[in-house]
């Protein structure tokens, strides 16, 4: 166990839906990651926050969207959803306190999310 | 924009037949490289940080080597519970020296493990 916990585990929605995906950090750890894995992509780095702050955005759709709260928790916002976004989506979290600064980064059990 | 690629995509072994798996990168600088594993359905696992040419690092059956252009995992005597995906990643500086942390990753190998 990571350490990081993901809710929900699955999620089954329709195109054009709108979901929320939730991610709540280790403890003590600052800095949260989304990425996303499909079969022919692999993993996918998609936007990191710390403390709050959007940090670093890498391929993320115009129509995804995330935040990270003052509990540090932070959700994923997906929205007019296409069968392509079909994935496991995991967060995860670093113990290095500053972007910038070497560290591994830990990662959820993931949400699975189908778009039917 | 940095690159990692793993090989061979897929690997079999019987128990206790030891090998190799490389992970070879394209990175402007190199802040860290990361080895996870994957069990299906699962969030990847992390199992070693390398960060320089030269470094090594041992864990059970596990032991990962880092050059300027490559890093290999070696399993030694591998299990039947060794059977897993093997991500390779990479961490690097951005322009103008900074780095946010963010992880690009290979596409991993498939590791089965038979007894």
């Amino acid at each position: 166990d990571s350490g990081v916990t993901q809710t929900p585990k699955h999620l089954i929605t329709a195109t054009g839906q709108r979901v929320t995906l939730r991610c709540s950090p280790r403890s003590g750890d600052l800095s949260v990651y989304w990425y996303q894995q499909s079969l022919d992509q692999g993993l996918q780095f998609l936007i990191q926050y710390y403390n709050g702050e959007e940090r670093a955005k890498g391929n993320i759709l115009e129509r995804f969207s995330a935040q990270q709260f003052p509990d540090l928790h932070s959700e994923l916002n997906l929205s007019s959803l296409e069968l392509g976004d079909s994935a496991l989506y995991f967060c995860a979290s670093s113990p290095r306190s500053l972007a910038g600064m070497k560290g591994e980064q830990f990662f959820g059990p993931g949400t699975r999310l189908t778009v039917l | 924009e940095d690159q990692v690629t793993q090989s061979p995509e897929a690997l079999r072994l019987q128990e206790g037949e030891s090998s190799s798996l490389n992970c070879s990168y394209t990175v402007s600088g190199l802040r860290g490289l990361f080895w996870y594993r994957q069990d299906p359905g699962k969030g990847p696992e992390f199992l070693f940080t390398l960060y320089s040419a030269g470094e090594e690092k041992e864990k059970e059956r596990l032991k990962a080597t880092l050059t300027k252009k490559e890093s290999f995992l070696h399993i030694t005597a591998p299990k039947p519970e060794d059977s897993a995906t093997y991500l390779c990643a990479v961490q690097s500086y951005q322009a103008g020296g900074t780095s946010y942390g963010k992880l690009t990753f290979g596409q991993g190998t498939i590791l089965t493990v038979h007894p």
